[in-house]
């Protein structure tokens, strides 16, 4: 299955900023997924980043708040923008790949990335 | 719309003993697959096990195996032979067959094994 870095780890960030998770992949994919997960919760979809055009954002999420590129293959960034706290949560980038055999419809996921807002 | 409802939020269980984790969903589709990811403290997702629903036969991974009543709506995980390395939040996950890359997660169980 692919192996998906993420950046940064974790990071504390003041209110009113702005921060760019990367996520890179050792394989080309075609879609790549922004997954969150809020304190004591578990993860919902942001959006979904495909390369050469705009990405799909889930209900409750927009493009302003949510910037994503995705210039190629392998990478992507997500942007949370002027940030407050109840933004602080953990950003989880995901990719299909293969696994469990058949491997259809697998997601893996990258470590994350936790923010904590100030 | 589809939802995904795990109604423990915690369980434990004694090394070497065997737990079972419960899950319910609700679909109107035919087509779709189910999965148990675990969550240990180091946050990184792991699966654990897949199960497509068009196939009856329940799927199993080494220790890990499930009980898929589509009928019912149920998926719950048996986790056989408990080791401390099981400690961890364990998520039931719903993905359509027609949006690919799209969980639905339940919200979590979490699972401590005690030695």
């Amino acid at each position: 299955s692919a192996v998906i870095s993420q950046k940064p780890s974790r990071d504390i960030c003041q209110r009113g900023t702005s921060l760019t998770i990367q996520c890179q992949v050792d394989s080309q994919v075609t879609m790549m997924f922004w997954y969150r997960q809020q304190p004591g919760q578990s993860l919902t979809l942001i959006a979904t980043a495909n390369q050469g055009s705009e990405a799909t954002y889930e209900s409750g999420f927009v493009i302003d708040k949510f910037p994503i590129s995705r210039p190629n293959l392998t990478f992507s960034t997500l942007t949370v923008s002027n940030m407050s706290p109840e933004d602080s949560s953990i950003y989880l980038c995901s990719v299909e790949s293969g696994g469990m055999r058949s491997g259809a419809n697998v997601l893996t996921f990258g470590a994350g990335s936790r923010l904590t807002v100030l | 719309a589809q939802t995904v409802t795990q109604s423990q939020p915690e369980m434990s269980v004694q090394e070497a003993e065997t737990v079972t984790l419960s899950c319910t969903y609700d679909t109107s589709e035919n087509n779709y697959y189910l999965f148990w990811y675990k969550q240990p403290p180091s946050r990184q997702m792991i699966l654990v096990i897949r199960q497509e629903a068009y196939k009856q036969q329940n799927a199993t991974e080494n220790r890990f195996s499930v009980n898929f009543q589509k009928a019912a709506k149920s998926f719950s995980l048996k986790i056989s032979d408990s080791q401390l390395g099981d400690t961890a939040m364990y998520f039931c996950a719903f993905m359509s067959g027609n949006q690919g890359g799209k969980l639905i997660f339940g919200q979590g169980t979490e699972l401590s094994v005690k030695p």
